[in-house]
Protein backbone atom coordinates (compact mmCIF):
# COMPACT_ATOMS: atom_id res chain seq x y z
CA UNK A 1 0.00 0.00 0.00
CA UNK A 2 1.65 3.79 -1.23
CA UNK A 3 -0.56 5.40 1.78
CA UNK A 4 -2.10 8.62 0.80
CA UNK A 5 0.49 10.69 -1.68
CA UNK A 6 0.09 14.46 -2.11
CA UNK A 7 2.02 16.20 -4.98
CA UNK A 8 4.04 18.63 -5.15
CA UNK A 9 5.68 18.79 -1.86
CA UNK A 10 6.68 22.25 -1.85
CA UNK A 11 4.82 24.94 -4.05
CA UNK A 12 6.69 29.11 -3.97
CA UNK A 13 3.89 31.27 -6.02
CA UNK A 14 3.69 34.77 -6.21
CA UNK A 15 0.45 36.39 -4.83
CA UNK A 16 -2.43 36.59 -7.10
CA UNK A 17 -1.69 33.08 -8.88
CA UNK A 18 -3.64 29.95 -8.59
CA UNK A 19 -2.27 27.32 -6.83
CA UNK A 20 -3.46 23.38 -7.29
CA UNK A 21 -2.87 20.87 -4.60
CA UNK A 22 -3.57 17.39 -5.59
CA UNK A 23 -4.39 13.86 -3.08
CA UNK A 24 -4.69 10.60 -4.27
CA UNK A 25 -5.76 8.81 -1.00
CA UNK A 26 -6.08 5.01 -0.04
CA UNK A 27 -7.78 2.75 -2.00
CA UNK A 28 -11.01 1.71 -0.84
CA UNK A 29 -11.12 4.52 1.85
CA UNK A 30 -14.44 6.94 1.38
CA UNK A 31 -13.31 9.31 3.76
CA UNK A 32 -11.07 12.19 2.47
CA UNK A 33 -9.96 15.03 4.93
CA UNK A 34 -7.94 18.36 3.46
CA UNK A 35 -6.38 20.26 7.26
CA UNK A 36 -4.19 23.26 6.91
CA UNK A 37 -1.70 23.62 9.80
CA UNK A 38 0.34 26.54 10.83
CA UNK A 39 1.85 27.34 13.90
CA UNK A 40 -1.01 30.16 14.77
CA UNK A 41 -3.67 27.91 14.18
CA UNK A 42 -2.68 24.29 14.26
CA UNK A 43 -4.71 21.46 12.16
CA UNK A 44 -7.28 23.24 10.70
CA UNK A 45 -9.78 21.03 9.03
CA UNK A 46 -11.01 22.74 5.55
CA UNK A 47 -13.36 20.27 3.80
CA UNK A 48 -13.74 16.69 3.77
CA UNK A 49 -15.95 14.35 1.89
CA UNK A 50 -17.64 11.13 2.09
CA UNK A 51 -17.89 9.09 -1.30
CA UNK A 52 -16.78 11.48 -3.30
CA UNK A 53 -19.24 13.54 -2.01
CA UNK A 54 -18.32 17.29 0.08
CA UNK A 55 -20.06 16.50 3.73
CA UNK A 56 -18.60 19.65 5.44
CA UNK A 57 -16.81 22.80 3.83
CA UNK A 58 -17.22 25.00 6.93
CA UNK A 59 -14.18 25.50 7.63
CA UNK A 60 -12.34 26.76 4.11
CA UNK A 61 -11.80 30.22 4.55
CA UNK A 62 -12.77 31.87 1.95
CA UNK A 63 -14.43 31.76 -1.54
CA UNK A 64 -11.02 31.66 -3.28
CA UNK A 65 -10.64 28.09 -1.47
CA UNK A 66 -12.35 24.94 -3.39
CA UNK A 67 -11.94 21.71 -3.61
CA UNK A 68 -13.08 18.63 -5.47
CA UNK A 69 -13.31 15.16 -5.60
CA UNK A 70 -14.41 14.26 -9.67
CA UNK A 71 -13.80 10.00 -8.50
CA UNK A 72 -12.65 7.89 -5.26
CA UNK A 73 -8.97 8.21 -6.43
CA UNK A 74 -8.36 11.80 -6.45
CA UNK A 75 -8.74 15.16 -5.10
CA UNK A 76 -7.84 19.10 -5.38
CA UNK A 77 -7.29 21.99 -3.54
CA UNK A 78 -7.75 25.12 -5.23
CA UNK A 79 -6.88 28.56 -4.40
CA UNK A 80 -7.78 31.45 -6.87
CA UNK A 81 -5.86 33.91 -6.12
CA UNK A 82 -3.58 33.44 -3.24
CA UNK A 83 -2.31 35.35 -1.03
CA UNK A 84 0.59 35.72 1.78
CA UNK A 85 -1.65 34.22 4.70
CA UNK A 86 -2.20 31.27 2.72
CA UNK A 87 1.20 30.20 3.04
CA UNK A 88 1.20 26.82 5.32
CA UNK A 89 1.36 23.05 5.24
CA UNK A 90 -1.29 21.68 3.03
CA UNK A 91 -2.39 17.80 4.35
CA UNK A 92 -4.81 14.90 2.80
CA UNK A 93 -6.10 12.30 4.97
CA UNK A 94 -8.44 9.36 4.36
CA UNK A 95 -10.06 6.47 6.56
CA UNK A 96 -12.40 3.97 6.41
CA UNK A 97 -15.99 4.69 7.42
CA UNK A 98 -17.06 5.00 10.87
CA UNK A 99 -16.17 7.18 13.87
CA UNK A 100 -13.63 4.89 14.96
CA UNK A 101 -11.19 4.88 11.95
CA UNK A 102 -7.80 6.19 12.19
CA UNK A 103 -6.49 9.09 9.73
CA UNK A 104 -3.80 8.22 6.82
CA UNK A 105 -1.69 11.55 6.25
CA UNK A 106 -0.14 12.23 3.00
CA UNK A 107 3.28 13.96 3.13
CA UNK A 108 2.04 17.54 3.33
CA UNK A 109 2.08 19.85 0.63
CA UNK A 110 4.44 23.02 1.61
CA UNK A 111 2.96 26.39 0.32
CA UNK A 112 4.72 29.43 0.44
CA UNK A 113 2.98 32.95 -1.35
CA UNK A 114 5.13 35.73 -1.71
CA UNK B 1 -14.76 24.01 19.69
CA UNK B 2 -10.60 22.86 19.17
CA UNK B 3 -9.74 20.71 22.49
CA UNK B 4 -7.63 22.06 24.52
CA UNK B 5 -4.14 20.31 25.29
CA UNK B 6 -1.84 20.63 27.94
CA UNK B 7 1.07 21.22 28.98
CA UNK B 8 1.92 22.84 25.68
CA UNK B 9 5.17 21.52 25.67
CA UNK B 10 7.68 19.67 27.89
CA UNK B 11 11.21 18.78 28.42
CA UNK B 12 12.16 15.56 29.61
CA UNK B 13 15.16 13.27 30.44
CA UNK B 14 14.92 9.80 28.28
CA UNK B 15 13.45 7.48 31.25
CA UNK B 16 11.37 9.70 32.92
CA UNK B 17 7.52 9.64 32.14
CA UNK B 18 5.11 12.16 30.66
CA UNK B 19 1.52 12.90 30.64
CA UNK B 20 -0.73 14.91 28.08
CA UNK B 21 -4.16 16.15 28.45
CA UNK B 22 -6.82 16.94 25.96
CA UNK B 23 -10.07 18.31 27.13
CA UNK B 24 -12.75 19.02 25.16
CA UNK B 25 -16.20 21.40 25.68
CA UNK B 26 -18.61 19.40 23.79
CA UNK B 27 -19.96 15.42 24.53
CA UNK B 28 -17.28 13.51 22.68
CA UNK B 29 -17.73 9.80 21.20
CA UNK B 30 -13.83 9.14 20.45
CA UNK B 31 -10.73 10.20 20.64
CA UNK B 32 -7.61 10.31 18.91
CA UNK B 33 -3.93 10.21 19.07
CA UNK B 34 -1.26 11.25 16.97
CA UNK B 35 2.55 12.25 16.63
CA UNK B 36 4.13 14.05 14.86
CA UNK B 37 7.92 14.96 13.88
CA UNK B 38 9.51 17.98 12.60
CA UNK B 39 8.95 17.95 9.11
CA UNK B 40 6.99 14.55 8.52
CA UNK B 41 3.12 14.07 8.47
CA UNK B 42 0.92 13.33 11.36
CA UNK B 43 0.81 9.51 12.51
CA UNK B 44 -1.78 7.52 14.47
CA UNK B 45 -1.30 6.22 17.92
CA UNK B 46 -4.28 5.19 19.21
CA UNK B 47 -8.49 5.37 19.23
CA UNK B 48 -10.46 5.36 22.48
CA UNK B 49 -13.90 4.89 22.37
CA UNK B 50 -16.63 6.34 24.89
CA UNK B 51 -16.87 3.98 28.37
CA UNK B 52 -14.03 4.96 30.18
CA UNK B 53 -11.87 2.53 28.03
CA UNK B 54 -8.15 2.63 28.12
CA UNK B 55 -5.61 1.43 25.82
CA UNK B 56 -1.86 0.10 25.61
CA UNK B 57 0.67 0.75 22.72
CA UNK B 58 4.16 -0.35 23.51
CA UNK B 59 4.68 2.48 26.33
CA UNK B 60 2.42 4.79 25.59
CA UNK B 61 -0.85 4.31 27.07
CA UNK B 62 -4.42 6.57 27.24
CA UNK B 63 -7.51 7.16 29.21
CA UNK B 64 -10.74 8.47 27.92
CA UNK B 65 -13.44 9.77 31.31
CA UNK B 66 -16.12 10.82 28.96
CA UNK B 67 -17.89 12.34 31.65
CA UNK B 68 -15.09 15.13 31.97
CA UNK B 69 -14.72 14.95 28.28
CA UNK B 70 -11.23 14.41 29.07
CA UNK B 71 -8.51 12.18 27.83
CA UNK B 72 -4.69 11.96 29.04
CA UNK B 73 -2.04 10.34 26.74
CA UNK B 74 0.78 8.59 29.05
CA UNK B 75 4.27 7.74 28.21
CA UNK B 76 6.69 5.90 30.29
CA UNK B 77 10.12 5.27 30.19
CA UNK B 78 10.52 7.57 27.49
CA UNK B 79 12.89 7.21 24.51
CA UNK B 80 14.61 9.31 22.07
CA UNK B 81 12.38 8.27 19.68
CA UNK B 82 9.51 9.91 21.18
CA UNK B 83 9.88 13.40 20.79
CA UNK B 84 7.85 15.04 18.56
CA UNK B 85 4.32 16.85 18.69
CA UNK B 86 1.55 15.14 20.19
CA UNK B 87 -2.30 15.95 18.86
CA UNK B 88 -5.58 14.46 20.18
CA UNK B 89 -8.53 14.55 17.92
CA UNK B 90 -12.05 14.29 18.57
CA UNK B 91 -15.09 13.23 17.51
CA UNK B 92 -18.74 14.14 18.80
CA UNK B 93 -21.56 12.17 19.59
CA UNK B 94 -23.92 12.78 17.16
CA UNK B 95 -23.35 11.47 13.86
CA UNK B 96 -20.26 10.03 14.42
CA UNK B 97 -20.22 8.67 10.96
CA UNK B 98 -19.67 11.84 9.63
CA UNK B 99 -18.13 13.65 12.50
CA UNK B 100 -15.21 15.54 11.52
CA UNK B 101 -12.38 15.23 13.31
CA UNK B 102 -11.08 18.17 15.44
CA UNK B 103 -7.53 18.69 16.42
CA UNK B 104 -6.28 19.92 19.49
CA UNK B 105 -3.74 22.52 19.89
CA UNK B 106 -1.11 19.93 20.62
CA UNK B 107 1.67 19.32 22.81
CA UNK B 108 5.56 19.16 21.40
CA UNK B 109 7.73 16.85 23.71
CA UNK B 110 10.94 16.76 23.36
CA UNK B 111 13.38 13.94 24.67
CA UNK B 112 16.77 14.97 25.91
CA UNK B 113 19.55 11.81 26.45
Amino acid sequence: DAGVIQSPRHEVTEMGQEVTLRCKPISGHDYLFWYRQTMMRGLELLIYFNNNVPIDDSGMPEDRFSAKMPNASFSTLKIQPSEPRDSAVYFCASSWTGGNSPLHFGNGTRLTVT
Amino acid sequence: QQPVQSPQAVILREGEDAVINCSSSKALYSVHWYRQKHGEAPVFLMILLKGGEQKGHDKISASFNEKKQQSSLYLTASQLSYSGTYFCGTRGVTNFGNEKLTFGTGTRLTIIP
